[in-house]
């Protein structure tokens, strides 16, 4: 199938340490796109990667995409209790399948 | 700027019920999508389609059914409702074409008893 699988599932850090999540697929892709979800809230697009090895910060934000284009990873530098949520990459194809997702909570 | 607009934002159905929850997009997106997702578990797609009159299935379509009549609007029907169906439901569109971004809805929450 066309799994795309994410770990950690949970990761729970006081604010101020690191986090990071992965993102893997059985199958190589042409790119991915991460995603954000608020407690509550709808998934908003964060950031697409296109090319192998790629990477790019959005300010706290780290995102790479892997050599061979199976992988990809999302890292936080000291986080801050507004990054609480669920992190999802996606593949997107025309059926845009989401990752399991990582749900990050952060404790004050 | 309405975006994709989902309705009802909250239901309770009993079960064996049916009903149709609304989805509606202004943004002239060929592509749309149904997802639903368990407390606490990520997004799993229902049904999706490429343009008026294509639907297609996706990771767990059973129980479902879709149709595209207009570019506009993506209904997803429940067909005799299971308590296995409570969870939350997001319409998502996006523009044809490799990378575009998806842009969801707010969500319906569903509740089965």
């Amino acid at each position: 199938g066309q799994q795309v699988m994410q770990i950690p599932q949970y990761q729970h850090v006081q604010e101020g340490e690191d986090f990071t999540t992965y993102c893997n697929s059985s199958t190589t892709l042409s790119n991915i796109q991460w995603y954000k979800q608020r407690p509550g809230g709808h998934p908003v697009f964060l950031i697409q990667l296109v090319k192998s090895g790629e990477v790019k910060k959005q300010k706290r934000l780290t995102f790479q995409f892997g050599e061979a284009k199976k992988n990809s990873s999302l890292h936080i530098t000291a986080t801050q209790t507004t990054d609480v949520g669920t992190y999802f990459c996606a593949r997107t194809t025309d059926k845009f399948i989401f990752g399991t997702g990582t749900r990050l909570q952060v404790f004050p | 700027n309405a975006g994709v607009t989902q309705t009802p934002k909250f239901r309770i159905l009993k079960i064996g019920q049916s009903m149709t929850l609304q989805c509606t997009q202004d943004m002239n997106h060929n592509y749309m999508y149904w997802y639903r997702q368990d407390p606490g578990m990520g997004l799993k797609l229902i049904y999706y389609s490429v343009g008026a009159g294509i639907t297609d299935k996706g990771e767990v379509p059973n129980g479902y059914n879709v149709s595209r009549s207009t570019t506009e609007d993506f209904p997803l029907r429940l067909e005799l409702a299971a308590p296995s169906q409570t969870s939350v439901y997001f319409c998502a569109s996006r523009k044809q074409g490799v990378g575009n971004t998806i842009y969801f809805g707010e969500g319906s929450w569903l509740t089965v008893v």
